[in-house]
């Protein structure tokens, strides 16, 4: 079973709202990444976040993570007709290898 | 930098052809994995390596076999392919090193699109 779970599965808003998805997770973690997918290329890393930090900020992005919860949140302000991708939670569960394991994604639409 | 490519971007098969999918980084990258993506599943593991020499299963891992024989490459061979095989892999590969910021964040292929018949 997958370890993230994306909320909502799909979102659509105007250009310069703001989106928020959601992340879920099962099991302890060593640190949580989003990663961004265009349709039909390979996914790009977009920040990370370790277990014992709580937010964090890369420009218009913001993370939060409550591992009392197992869930994070990607917030993208003022978003942007580009910003139209799906985005994906990524688990590092730890132990000895560097797997990661991956949600089933967010489809955001931003409408120009 | 050509960072990770995957040969080929598309392949048709029939059911029980084999096959391999090619992919390769020039980061010296000591971890590569493969994913297969199918629509409302997201991305599952199918097989990783840590380093040359040494691989281990993902969450997904029969009907596939990999080798590591070089840092650089990293195949995935479909033994006998079967329709339930027909999705979009990627190939992804980091330092793999948990020590310092970022160390396994992952670089990503552009994807190679099977379809078995």
């Amino acid at each position: 079973s997958q370890q993230g779970e994306e909320d909502p599965q799909a979102l659509s808003i105007q250009e310069g709202e703001n989106a928020t998805m959601n992340c879920s997770y099962k099991t302890s973690i060593n640190n949580l990444q989003w990663y961004r997918q265009n349709s039909g290329r390979g996914l790009v890393h977009l920040i990370l976040i370790r277990s014992n930090e709580r937010e964090k900020h890369s420009g218009r992005l913001r993370v939060t993570l409550d591992t009392s919860k197992k869930s994070s949140s990607l917030l993208i302000t003022a978003s942007r007709a580009a910003d139209t991708a799906s985005y994906f939670c990524a688990t590092d569960i730890g132990g000895a290898t560097n797997k990661l394991i991956f949600g089933t994604g967010t489809l955001l639409a931003v409408q120009p | 930098n050509a960072g990770v490519t995957q040969t080929p971007k598309f392949q048709v098969l029939k059911t029980g052809q084999s096959m391999t999918l090619q992919c390769a980084q020039d980061m010296n990258h000591e971890y590569m994995s493969w994913y297969r993506q199918d629509p409302g599943m997201g991305l599952r593991l199918i097989h990783y390596s840590v380093g040359a020499g040494i691989t281990d299963q993902g969450e997904v891992p029969n009907g596939y076999n990999v080798s590591r024989s070089t840092t650089e490459d990293f195949p995935l061979r479909l033994l006998s392919a079967a329709p339930s095989q027909t999705s979009v892999y990627f190939c992804a590969s980091s330092y793999g090193d948990r020590e310092w910021s970022g160390a396994n964040v992952l670089t990503f292929g552009a994807g190679s699109r099977l379809t078995v018949l």
